[in-house]
């Protein structure tokens, strides 16, 4: 079992602003880096997959970044709106189709 | 719409007894998931499947039993032996690539499971 830690656990932001959390897992025996997007009363979706050390990849105004040499990967948030409000997972995977999930950050957007 | 169908969506069980929950998707995923998620916790593998015919245990395995008969069921069932057996319960599935780990999971609605 992978040890993911995110971080914080939880925020409270105003609407437009920007704001990124962490995620930290081993950086030996990393094969996949996973983010996604979970909301009440729907189901996870994914947001990212990410292999490549540098790698950085953007959804809207959602973007986010890996390093596998020290083992994290932050989420940006770009001007938040109410509707970003969510749990957001991370999941590295060490590979043989598995991921170890994060206990999440729940994000809560003020409007 | 392509997607993935867990039911019922609440589940009540007296003790002792086994349940089984349904997960079918018409996706043609190869893989397929189940994870558990309590309080405060991530959500944990209980058991996946990259083929039919075949699953292995995840990380929280005991308690639980599952068949891949069909590329597009995954049903779990939960037994009497597991002890502690209210919780949430996703299902996923992905395609599979090279290694593995790299493909993004679709989930499903949930199942809750209580304990009467």
């Amino acid at each position: 079992i992978l040890n993911v830690e995110q971080s914080p656990q939880s925020l409270h932001v105003q609407e437009g602003d920007s704001t990124n959390f962490t995620c930290s897992f081993p950086s030996s025996n990393f094969y996949a880096l996973h983010w996604y997007r979970w909301e009440t009363a729907k189901s996870p979706e994914a947001l990212f997959v990410m292999t490549l050390n540098g790698d950085e990849k953007k959804k809207g105004r959602i973007s986010a970044t890996l390093n596998t040499k020290e083992g994290y990967s932050y989420l940006y948030i770009k001007g938040s709106q109410p509707e970003d409000s969510a749990t957001y997972l991370c999941a590295p995977s060490g590979g043989y189709q598995k991921v170890t999930f994060g206990t999440g950050t729940k994000l809560q957007v003020i409007p | 719409d392509g997607g993935i169908t867990q039911s019922p969506k609440y589940l009540f069980r007296k003790e002792g007894q086994n349940v089984t929950l349904s997960c079918e998707q018409n996706l043609n995923h190869d893989a397929m998931y189940w994870y558990r998620q309590d309080p405060g916790q991530g959500l944990r593998l209980i058991y996946y499947s990259q083929i039919v015919n075949d699953f292995q245990k995840g990380d929280i395995a005991e308690g639980y039993s599952v068949s891949r008969e069909k590329k597009e069921s995954f049903p779990l069932t939960v037994t009497s032996a597991q002890k502690n057996p209210t919780a949430f319960y996703l299902c996923a599935s992905s395609t599979i690539s090279g290694q593995g780990g790299g493909q993004p999971q679709h989930f499903g609605d949930g199942t809750r499971l209580s304990i009467l």
